[in-house]
């Protein structure tokens, strides 16, 4: 069965600072992994979604990086803003008979101005 | 284009009462998924449905809950004689195909149950 589990639970950072989200996973056999947002009261945008083949994914200020044969995944987020403030989302597809998402339970961010 | 619908965004049921939960997937999209998030908790998978057939009931509680995705209208997630545990907020996701890549989620229905 598989678990993810994100670390921290909850941040809180000044403005400015760069910051790593951790994510890992139990069951390597993952098809891909997917960062979202989650704002509160509302539903949940996609950030970034890397296969299990490739290593890491780029936008903006965002960086996701994936080490698939350790189960870990990071998120990393440079110039923090106000913003940014959210709960953000792991979640992996896994590679076989996959029909959902596992979620981990996210880390909530503050971004403090 | 309009995304995922969900409604309504909030439902407020008595303890018995029966909650219907509805969700339009996005245009072209013929894969649904629903998942649940308990408060202070993860999204948590509960059934995958296509057109008139569910793929996957796996994570839905035994009794008391059903969904459907008919050939006409929106799928809906339907819980009978709701108690306070079912208090959460349900999500709804679809895609266009089968492999997880780009599920677009919908904005969810916050279910309180009094």
């Amino acid at each position: 069965k598989q678990e993810v589990t994100q670390i921290p639970a909850a941040l809180s950072v000044p403005e400015g600072e760069n910051l790593v989200l951790n994510c890992s996973f139990t069951d390597s056999a993952i098809y891909n992994l997917q960062w979202f947002r989650q704002d509160p009261g509302k539903g949940l945008t996609s950030l970034l979604l890397i296969q299990s083949s490739q290593r890491e994914q780029t936008s903006g200020r965002l960086n996701a990086s994936l080490d698939k044969s350790s189960g870990r995944s990071t998120l990393y987020i440079a110039a923090s803003q106000p913003g940014d403030s959210a709960t953000y989302l792991c979640a992996v597809w896994r590679e076989t008979s996959g029909s959902r998402l596992t979620f981990g339970e996210g880390t909530q961010l503050t971004v403090n101005p | 284009n309009a995304g995922v619908m969900q409604n309504p965004r909030h439902l407020v049921r008595r303890r018995g009462q029966e909650a219907r939960l509805r969700c339009s997937p996005m245009k072209g999209h013929s894969h649904v998924y629903w998942y649940r998030q308990l408060p202070e908790e993860g999204l948590k998978f509960m059934v995958y449905l296509q057109k008139e057939n569910i793929i996957d009931e796996s994570g839905m509680p035994k009794e008391r809950f059903s969904a459907e995705f008919p050939k006409e209208g929106p799928s809906i997630l339907r819980i009978q004689q709701v108690v306070r545990g079912d208090s959460a907020a349900y999500f709804c996701a679809s895609s266009g195909g089968t492999r997880g890549p780009n599920q677009y989620f919908g904005a969810g229905t916050r279910l309180s149950v009094l």
